[in-house]
């Protein structure tokens, strides 16, 4: 099975850096994914890691430590419209390459 | 391009009824789900198909059924509702294990009274 862990709510101030962490215990590892959701809204895809290390895309990062069972989505010079919940992914070894379990997300409010 | 397709968006239904939450994709996609959302939750997968004529369990299926007979559609059954299954329900579809990522529709809304 797969357990995973994120704080559920976070605030942060327009312009500023956030990290987003995301723990998680599985019995077989195959990617880690981050996605967001605007409130009444369906989740959309921001980040994929499958290896170690960061990737980044534009305003948003993502780390994974797959020894750690660990990861964090950062995001840079935050905006409004980034308030939103961040659900992190996790992606086991059955059920093809498509198959994820969600963490319970995090709500991001972004303040003045 | 279309994408996930959901219908209805919004649903009240009695205790007992049935009903069926219809999902469209046009990306031929071989891979889709069916995720419930409820508050303090997450996501959480009712049925899963890789592909036309294979369905398989998630996480919370009791109370659901699911068939794949194309590619295309992926009906999700609800055969005797129960207000535990109040919810927002979206169906989400994939293709390939490279990037893993998922479609998701906009997503239906059910009421059970």
């Amino acid at each position: 099975g797969q357990n995973i862990d994120q704080p559920t709510e976070m605030t942060a101030t327009e312009g500023a850096i956030v990290q987003i962490n995301c723990t998680y215990q599985t019995s077989g590892f195959n990617g880690l994914f981050w996605y967001q959701q605007h409130a009444g809204e369906a989740p959309t895809f921001l980040s994929y890691n499958v290896l170690d290390g960061l990737e980044e895309k534009g305003r948003f990062s993502s780390f994974l430590s797959r020894s750690k069972g660990y990861s964090y989505l950062l995001l840079k010079e935050l905006q409004m419209k980034d308030s939103a919940s961040y659900l992190c992914a996790v992606r086991g070894l059955t059920g093809g390459g498509n198959k994820l379990t969600f963490g319970t997300g995090t709500q991001l409010k972004v303040e003045l | 391009n279309a994408g996930v397709t959901q219908t209805p968006k919004f649903q009240v239904l009695k205790t007992g009824q049935s009903m069926t939450l219809q999902c469209a994709q046009d990306m031929n996609h071989e891979y889709m789900s069916w995720y419930r959302q409820d508050p303090g939750m997450g996501l959480r997968l009712i049925h899963y198909s890789v592909g036309a004529g294979i369905t398989d369990q998630g996480e919370v299926p009791n109370g659901y059924n699911v068939s794949r007979s194309t590619t295309e559609d992926f009906p999700l059954r609800l055969l005797s509702a129960a207000p535990s299954q109040t919810s927002v329900y979206f169906c989400a579809s994939g293709q390939g294990a490279i990037t893993g990522e998922l479609f998701f529709g906009e997503g239906s809304r059910l009421t059970v009274l």
